[in-house]
């Protein structure tokens, strides 16, 4: 069945180190999207892509980097440049621009 | 600056009554909007949209009010079942600042609460 799928769902990662966060669809979409989630501050933008590779960076992507080689995958990379780390990211993806994203289950990342 | 505003972080309920979440925007040129609805852990689920173009549109017991000249959107839950607890999102979609691509945009949430 169709779906959008993060990987893993719980992360430990020491200062430092680079870690990459896994969003694959099946949906067929062209849009996807990451967020970060923190307590209080509701779903901020990190990265956008309408179209492989091409992206756009979103409201806060200092310390983070992505890539769209393939339709249906959009790592986003967590770079020891991003001053605080731990938070929930969510990927999602919508077929095209106006139309109802879909999200995964999330990734909850720890910096230790 | 926020461009997508909910302004109550939480509202509380009983059952079978209605309930109202509100948000506000600045940015004129969004054309698309959206409601979520999340559980703690998990990832957002779409609830219902809105076009620009309208003014209202229905889903069940779930209602959208547009208002743009007020750049206010609601939902309106009735009758609120207690399945409904959760964190509420609105977001919006516009066109970003190159002009080819569309960012969605999403406001800092209200918890409701149904009482039983």
């Amino acid at each position: 069945d169709g779906g959008i799928t993060q990987s893993p769902k719980y992360l430990f990662r020491k200062e430092g180190q680079n870690v990459t966060l896994s969003c694959e669809q099946n949906l067929n979409h062209d849009a996807m999207y990451w967020y970060r989630q923190d307590p209080g501050q509701g779903l901020r933008l990190i990265y956008y892509s309408q179209i492989v590779n091409d992206f756009q960076k979103g409201d806060i992507a200092e310390g983070y980097s992505v890539s769209r080689e393939k339709k249906e995958s959009f790592p986003l990379t967590v770079t020891s440049a991003q001053k605080n780390p731990t938070a929930f990211y969510l990927c999602a993806s919508s077929i095209t621009y106006n139309t109802e994203a879909f999200f995964g289950q999330g990734t909850r990342l720890t910096v230790v | 600056d926020q461009q997508v505003k909910q302004n109550s972080p939480s509202l509380s309920v009983q059952e079978g009554r209605i309930s109202i979440l509100n948000c506000d925007y600045t940015n004129s040129m969004f054309d698309y909007f959206l409601w979520y609805k999340k559980y703690p852990a998990e990832g957002p689920t779409f609830l219902i949209s809105i076009s620009s173009i309208k003014d209202k549109n229905e889903d069940g017991r779930f209602t959208v009010f547009l208002n743009k000249s007020a750049k206010h959107l609601s939902l309106h839950i009735v009758p609120s079942q207690p399945g409904d607890s959760a964190v509420y999102f609105c977001a919006a979609s516009a066109q970003d600042s190159g002009g080819s691509n569309y960012k969605l945009t999403f406001g800092k949430g209200t918890l409701l609460t149904v009482n039983p």
